[in-house]
């Protein structure tokens, strides 16, 4: 299957400071990526779906202004938590599908983000 | 609304069988998918079904309802290695993914 890779797969950050997030494609281009955010023992929360070359659409009661996505690639999309704060602390997950329709979504490995 | 129930928790014996209901109500329906998650790691998909019937890939086996919006994920010869969460996600009307919160299989000796 195709492959996407993640990076960090953990990170620890203080209040207050910004995280990247970087989600790859290695294998096959990503015209639509998609990041969730995942509390302990509950679902996984689409975010935002992130366009290649375009704005990202996000998800209500995401903020924007918070949560930056850049799409500038077919292969690569990034996700800044910006002014991170503790509540912001969750496990990050992007994915990718091969087309639009039909196919099943390959997910990167996870970040796990704890902000002190 | 769009609602995707799945039981929370289930617990197995190593080398029995298991069934994971899954039932939905959404806007549409453009097939239903099942992805197994280890805690800490990212979901790996199991099956997909979009006609009503069996779907069989090795000890893993799905079937879908739709005129019940019902699912189940069989697995069977459990092992150890099966303790993990299953999702089971449906794609609506617009393709998107709507995801269940999951159901926890714990696997005992």
């Amino acid at each position: 299957g195709a492959v996407v890779s993640q990076h960090p797969s953990w990170v620890i950050c203080k209040s207050g400071t910004s995280v990247k997030i970087e989600c790859r494609s290695l294998d096959f281009q990503a015209t639509t990526m998609f990041w969730y955010r995942q509390f302990p023992k509950q679902s996984l929360m689409l975010m935002a779906t992130s366009n290649e070359g375009s704005k990202a659409t996000y998800e209500q009661g995401v903020e924007k202004d918070k949560f930056l996505i850049n799409h500038a690639s077919l292969t690569l999309s990034t996700l800044t938590v910006t002014s991170a704060h503790p509540e912001d602390s969750s496990f990050y997950i992007c994915s990718a599908r091969v087309g639009e329709r039909y196919t099943e979504a390959f997910f990167g490995q996870g970040t796990r983000l704890t902000v002190v | 609304g769009q609602n995707i129930d799945q039981p929370t928790e289930m617990t197995a014996t190593e080398g029995a069988i298991v069934q994971i209901n899954c039932t939905y109500q959404t806007s549409g329906f453009n097939g239903l998918f099942w992805y197994q998650q280890h805690a800490g790691e990212a979901p790996t998909f199991l099956s997909y079904n979009v006609l009503d019937g069996l779907e069989e890939n090795g000890r893993f086996s799905s079937v879908l309802s739709r005129s019940k919006g019902y699912s189940y994920l069989l697995l069977k010869e459990l092992q150890m290695k099966d303790s993990a969460s299953y999702l089971c996600a449906v794609q609506d009307s617009n393709y998107q993914l709507i995801w269940g919160a999951g159901t926890k299989l714990i696997i005992k000796p």
